[in-house]
């Protein structure tokens, strides 16, 4: 089955120590995201990778990394969490980020993230 | 920059009857336009997308879009609403002229549908 896979789901950590959020797709798609989900903000985009080892920032990058050494998997990394990153994450592929073919994006289940 | 607006938080229909749910959007280019949907505890799931050509575009569930560009409004609709339907529905444009395929969402349409 055609899918992004996101772990863990769910996420209580504390503040300051480091955590990463898994991202893998099974499509072969070369582009992934990284987006944020908060009420009444709608998604917004932290980071982007058009493809392996090309990644780029979003509109709300601070305080994330990401990286992308293998097509399938994007990790998301919070080195310091801080209780300002709790939110809803999702991962997000799609075929091609290419200006001129715009691919649906197809997003994980979610990974609901608590930093006290 | 690229923007959406959803300017209502919830939209209340009985099942049976038609359905709207407003969008307007913002672009410096032209758009690609899209609406996905989200149910409890899952990620979104795409419905529809405007690339270009016919203003009606079809999409999954029976759901259908309208894009209007004098009015730069891209609403979703459809003609008989189900108590299935009841979720919460993001619009999402992209500018032809950004690099990537950033999609910018609005701010989300709890759209609940009542027997």
């Amino acid at each position: 089955e055609a899918q992004v896979t996101q772990n863990p789901r769910y996420l209580i950590t504390v503040t300051g120590k480091k955590l990463t959020v898994t991202c893998s797709q099974n499509m072969n798609h070369e582009y992934m995201s990284w987006y944020r989900q908060d009420p009444g903000l709608g998604l917004r985009q932290i980071y982007y990778s058009m493809n392996v080892e090309v990644t780029d920032k979003g509109d709300v990058p601070e305080g994330y990394k990401v990286s992308r050494k293998e097509k399938r998997n994007f990790p998301l990394i919070l080195e310091s969490p801080s209780p300002n990153q709790t939110s809803l994450y999702f991962c997000a592929s799609s075929f091609t980020g290419a200006r001129d073919r715009p691919s649906p994006l197809h997003f994980g289940n979610g990974t609901r993230l608590t930093v006290t | 920059a690229q923007s959406v607006a959803q300017p209502e938080d919830q939209v209340n229909v009985a099942e049976g009857n038609p359905l709207t749910v407003k969008c307007t959007y913002s672009v410096s280019g032209n758009p690609y336009l899209f609406w996905y949907v989200q149910y409890p505890n899952r990620g979104l799931q795409f419905l529809l997308k405007y690339i270009t050509g016919d203003n009606l575009v079809k999409g999954s569930y029976g759901f259908e879009a309208e894009f209007n560009k004098s009015q730069t409004s891209f609403h979703l609709k459809k003609p008989s609403a189900l108590v299935s339907d009841s979720a919460l529905y993001f619009c999402a444009v992209r500018d032809t002229m950004e690099y990537g395929n950033k999609l910018v969402f609005g701010a989300g349409t709890i759209l609940r549908v009542k027997s």
